[in-house]
């Protein structure tokens, strides 16, 4: 079935550094991935839509100057959280689907990002 | 945008009983309603899905009903097990491209 790897699974970095977060299809080219971010028992917000080759699509909210997404290609995309605060500690989930198949997202299996 | 409301927040059921879990949306538009079980620190796992030309849909233990007039749908667990101890989530979509969640259900089944 489809898999989308993410990477890290986990960060720890000092306020003001940035930390990039890749999101990768192993085995099926996804034009289109999404981030989400996930607070403590709290459920999956969408941040953005990346796409193969074009801008992000950010949802209303969310900075796209601190959420930096690039699709390079059609396996990989990527969220750079820069200059982190504490506050943007949390838990990062990226997904995908494939072209072929279910309709259902596959996710990749997070990162966890500790900002201190 | 979509809006995707979800009840109960948390849920306790003896191991063998039944849970349901509700979820209301929105968007008229939205056509296709999966559901996602997540355990602790770990990605969401699809569970169940369901389109809107059907009304039910069954798979072993879990099942999902829609009615699309009142916009609501649910997902219902039968036998409860100990392992289906963790967070559920309800979610729509119109494009089968952006999905909005629901708020989530902790479920804790009790031995």
């Amino acid at each position: 079935g489809a898999v989308v790897s993410q990477h890290p699974s986990w960060v720890i970095c000092k306020s003001g550094t940035s930390v990039k977060i890749e999101c990768r299809s192993l085995d099926f080219q996804a034009t289109t991935m999404f981030w989400y971010r996930q607070f403590p028992k709290q459920s999956l917000m969408l941040m953005a839509t990346s796409n193969e080759g074009s801008k992000a699509t950010y949802e209303q909210g969310v900075e796209k100057d601190k959420f930096l997404i690039n699709h390079a290609s059609l396996t990989l995309s990527t969220l750079t959280v820069t200059s982190a605060h504490p506050e943007d500690s949390s838990f990062y989930i990226c997904s995908a689907r494939s072209q072929t198949g279910s309709y259902g997202y596959t996710f990749g299996s997070g990162t966890r990002l500790t900002v201190v | 945008g979509e809006n995707v409301e979800q009840h109960p927040s948390t849920l306790s059921v003896q191991e063998g009983d039944s849970a349901v879990i509700k979820c209301t949306y929105s968007d008229s538009a939205s056509n296709y309603f999966p559901w996602y079980k997540q355990e602790l620190g770990k990605r969401p796992q699809l569970i169940i899905d369901i389109r809107s030309n059907v009304g039910e849909k069954k798979d072993q233990r879990i099942a999902v009903t829609l009615n699309k007039t009142a916009k609501h749908f649910s997902l219902h667990i039968t036998e409860t097990q100990p392992e289906d101890s963790a967070v559920y989530f309800c979610a729509a979509s119109s494009t089968g491209n952006q999905f909005y969640f629901g708020t989530g259900t902790s479920l804790t089944v009790i031995p």
